[in-house]
């Protein structure tokens, strides 16, 4: 079952603008993953958030995390259109099976 | 490039066959999961392999089954399939460590299966 939902399920911006998605997740955490999905390939990783950890930047883009709201979001900054892609959060579970639970993505679009 | 590769990468099957997915892990990673993503969805946890060992399994049926061997790479073998099997199967690789709170993994271009 999916961990949490991404909101917008789709956000369309201009080049330039910035882009905010959010993630909610439902159980304790070890840390928060933020990745990228180009048309229904691979996903490529961006940015990891530990659970005692509130913000991180790591070039356009800024993370921040609320454990006590049990939400993330993922702010990217002057976006491109080479930004367009779906983006996904995970939270790394505890326990022997160290498994990633996705979101249901957000669809970004941005047009040029 | 994360360093983890996928075969095939498109594949289309009849329901009712067999089919296996390979995985090679990236250098130095002894872990691999593997994932389910259907269409419009975020991927599903399948199960994980670590020392060749199943370590944890999602909510897939029996037919959903797996390997790992001793270089680390990994199968996953699905029987029977069914017309809803049809999706972007994901591996991805890892090391668990210590520090929990900094691990991630890393994937795969993915094999698309599709189910007539």
């Amino acid at each position: 079952s999916q961990q949490g939902e991404e909101d917008p399920q789709a956000l369309s911006i201009q080049e330039g603008e910035n882009a905010t998605m959010n993630c909610s997740y439902k159980t304790s955490i070890n840390n928060l993953q933020w990745y990228r999905q180009n048309s229904g390939r691979g996903l490529v990783h961006l940015i990891l958030i530990r659970s005692n950890e509130r913000e991180k930047h790591s070039g356009r883009l800024r993370v921040t995390l609320d454990t006590s709201k049990k939400s993330s979001s993922l702010l990217i900054t002057a976006s491109r259109a080479a930004d367009t892609a779906s983006y996904f959060c995970a939270t790394l579970s505890s326990g022997s099976a160290r498994q990633l639970t996705f979101g249901s993505g957000t669809q970004l679009t941005v047009l040029p | 490039e994360t360093g983890v590769t996928q075969s095939p990468t498109h594949l289309i099957k009849t329901r009712g066959q067999q089919v296996t997915l390979r995985c090679s892990s990236q250098s130095g990673h002894n872990t691999v999961s593997w994932y389910q993503q259907a269409l419009g969805q975020g991927p599903q946890f399948i199960f994980q392999y670590y020392r060749e060992e199943e370590n944890g399994r999602g909510n897939f049926p029996p037919r959903f089954s797996g390997l790992q061997f001793p270089n680390y790479s990994s199968e996953l073998n699905v029987n029977a399939l069914e017309l809803d099997d049809s999706a972007l199967y994901l591996c991805a690789s890892s090391t668990p460590g210590l520090h929990t709170t900094k691990e991630t993994q890393y994937f795969g271009p993915g094999t698309r299966l599709l189910v007539l």
